[in-house]
């Protein structure tokens, strides 16, 4: 595709319940994150995808949270037993291997109720 | 790891005038510097980027310098109008290290017509 798409735009879910946000890459790039950013804040880390090397999931707030990057391509995010502090636009981003520049897609809004 | 600091984290500047935004690493290894905007509501933005070969890099109303002894890279925005009014983030990353981009957190830039 033309660029990084996440699906869905916005979820509302309520707490305790699972939720998977997706992610499209650009075509060819075997790099992949993932960001949570909540209202006025930074990008805060949660986990990158590099071709087949492990990933660093250094940046997962706690074990209700876990990704996964099928066939180098998609990625889902799965949140399990959502909290209120959840509640974050999630960002996916990509890039080209050896680049280094990364292209984000539009994010995913959730809120937790 | 790596760890990125930016400053300042917020800047009024008014229409016009110059703003810098400055940014240091921790690792001499790292070898690639992007620097995104992000409007309100919006996703984050690759504006301008620069490698370690180079010292400083120029398009159009903003530039990027590195200084490699001193591990810090600084934005530079000539000539401000309303519309640069955003988030800026800058990054680093390291080819050996598969290219992870660290983020910093990130600098309000109000620029007042």
């Amino acid at each position: 595709g033309a660029g990084v798409s996440q699906s869905p735009s916005n979820k509302v879910t309520e707490k305790g319940k699972d939720v998977e946000l997706r992610c499209d890459p650009i075509s060819g790039h075997t790099a992949l994150y993932w960001y949570r950013q909540s209202l006025g804040q930074g990008l805060e880390f949660l986990i990158y995808f590099q071709g087949n090397s492990a990933p660093d999931k250094s940046g997962l707030p706690s074990d209700r949270f876990s990704a996964e990057r099928t066939g180098g391509s998609v990625s889902t995010l799965t949140i399990q037993r959502t909290q209120q502090e959840d509640s974050a636009v999630y960002l996916c981003a990509s890039s080209l291997a050896g680049t280094g520049g990364a292209f984000f897609g539009q994010g995913t809004r959730l809120t937790v109720v | 790891g790596e760890n990125v600091e930016q400053h300042p984290s917020t800047l009024s500047v008014q229409e016009g005038d110059s703003a810098v935004i400055k940014c240091t690493y921790s690792d001499s290894a790292s070898n690639y510097f992007p620097w995104y905007k992000q409007e309100l509501g919006k996703r984050p933005q690759l504006i301008i980027d620069i490698r370690s070969n180079v010292g400083e890099k120029k398009d159009q109303r903003i530039a990027v310098t590195l200084n490699k002894t001193a591990k810090h890279f600084s934005l530079h925005i000539t000539e401000t109008q309303p519309e640069d009014s955003a988030v800026y983030f800058c990054a680093a990353s390291i080819r050996e290290a598969g290219n992870m981009l660290t983020f910093g957190g990130g600098t309000r830039l109000m620029v007042k017509p």
